[in-house]
């Protein structure tokens, strides 16, 4: 399984984008990258998948390079709510039944 | 929408009980997951069931052990628990939305054992 490294913590201002990079060295050709937001007293909950390039939804954008060693999720004009635990995980396609998750990167918002 | 619940929100037990956690999906998953979550520590996988009756361990099933015997249904069961394991659980399945195959988590039971 290819582990996955994020910051601990990051902080950021209402209105500002914030981008969260994981590094994933290890990740084999059929891993796909998968983001999940966690608030507290919850579970977590998905934000975001991808293989390579870019993908957006109504939440988020994830950004893939060619390499596939990194991520970036990134959050435009956060809000106060945004305010969470985000995890990266790296985990094939189908079959990813051993998810990992790492310790997560705490974003602060402040107003 | 999927759902996934858990028995209890908060439970209070005492050292030595035996503990049942329950957790149920509707959406008919074959996978399900039980996680415990401490401070700093992000989810460990305890153990997780590919299927009825199925279970693998994940990294820390000691002193734990689970139950499938219907698809929707996995328990999770602490035979005498002690107070390293008071900690937040948290249950999950894994399947395919329209465009992801992905987790859904339910809202997690906090344990505290005295």
């Amino acid at each position: 399984l290819a582990k996955t490294t994020q910051p601990i913590s990051m902080d950021s201002y209402e209105g500002q984008e914030v981008n969260i990079t994981c590094s994933h060295n290890n990740i084999a050709t059929n891993d796909y990258i998968t983001w999940y937001q966690q608030f507290p007293s919850q579970g977590p909950r998905f934000i975001i998948q991808g293989y390579k390039t870019k993908v957006t939804n109504e939440v988020a954008s994830l950004f893939i390079p060619a390499d596939r060693k990194s991520s970036t999720l990134s959050l435009p004009r956060v809000s106060l709510s945004d305010t969470a635990v985000y995890y990266c995980l790296v985990r094939p396609y189908t079959g990813g039944f051993k998810t990992i998750f790492g310790a997560g990167t705490r974003l602060f918002v402040k107003a | 929408d999927v759902k996934v619940t858990q028995s209890s929100r908060y439970l209070v037990k005492r050292t030595g009980e035996k503990v049942f956690l329950e957790c149920v999906q509707d959406m008919d998953h074959e996978n399900m997951f039980w996680y415990r979550q401490d401070p700093g520590l992000g989810l460990r996988l305890i153990y997780f069931s590919y299927d009825v009756k199925m279970k693998e361990k994940g990294d820390i099933p000691e002193g734990y052990s689970v139950s499938r015997e219907k698809k929707e249904r996995f328990s999770l069961i602490l035979e005498s628990a002690s107070t390293n394991q008071t900690s937040m659980y948290l249950c999950a399945s894994y399947g395919s939305t329209e465009t992801y195959n992905e987790q859904f988590f339910g809202p997690g039971t906090r344990l505290t054992v005295l």
